[in-house]
């Protein structure tokens, strides 16, 4: 069964404004991941935070973990019309390393 | 270096019969997962291999679904008597070991049954 939940479902915004999706989650983790996925096939891995992380930047990604509240958000700043692609949390267990469970993704769509 | 490759890139079949989808992993990537994707939804976890281990299948929707790996390299997705609910994107991915956590995605098969 899916892990994580994101929302929104669907996210639509202008170029050079900011993208905000949240994941939430059900269980202890050891790590959490957003991968990227362009028309349905195959995905790219964005950025990794540990259990043990707050808040991780990568370029205009900036990823937070809050595990009280079993949640995270992924934040594209300055959008751009290429970054428009579904994007997915991917949870790792503890108890069951190297499996990931993803939730059904955020489709964001940015407009030029 | 090369990334993950998969075929076919497409897979029309009709219902009942078998089909086998491929993976090559990235050279040197010990650890190989098959996911499906259903229209519209989140990857589903299907299998597992790590090295010589014994693979996690737990996530085997049935006994239709099978899957092998020679040594550490190329594995084969084998589905038996194909439905229609089948119909999906089988994604493969292989990371460098079971503990790095980073997993690098294949373009996936799109099987359609008929």
């Amino acid at each position: 069964s899916q892990q994580g939940e994101e929302d929104p479902q669907a996210l639509s915004i202008q170029e050079g404004e900011n993208a905000t999706m949240n994941c939430s989650y059900k269980t202890s983790i050891n790590n959490l991941q957003w991968y990227r996925q362009n028309s349905g096939r195959g995905l790219v891995h964005l950025i990794l935070i540990r259990s043990n992380e707050r808040e991780k930047h990568s370029g205009r990604l900036r990823v937070t973990l809050d595990t009280s509240k079993k949640s995270s958000s992924l934040l594209i700043t300055a959008s751009r019309a290429a970054d428009t692609a579904s994007y997915f949390c991917a949870t790792e267990r503890g108890s069951t390393l190297g499996r990931l469970y993803f939730g059904r993704g955020t489709q964001l769509t940015v407009w030029p | 270096g090369a990334g993950v490759s998969q075929s076919p890139s497409n897979k029309v079949t009709e219902k009942g019969k078998d089909v086998e989808l491929r993976c090559d992993p990235i050279s040197g990537h010990t650890a190989l997962y098959w996911y499906r994707q259903r229209l519209g939804q989140g990857l589903e976890f299907l299998i597992y291999f790590q090295g010589n281990s014994a693979p996690d299948k737990s996530g085997l929707p049935s006994d239709r679904f099978s899957a092998e790996r020679t040594g550490e390299s190329v594995s084969t997705l084998t589905i038996q008597r194909t439905q229609q609910e089948d119909s999906a994107v089988y994604l493969c991915a292989s990371s460098q070991t079971w503990t790095e956590e980073t997993q690098y995605f294949g373009p996936g098969t799109r099987l359609l049954v008929l």
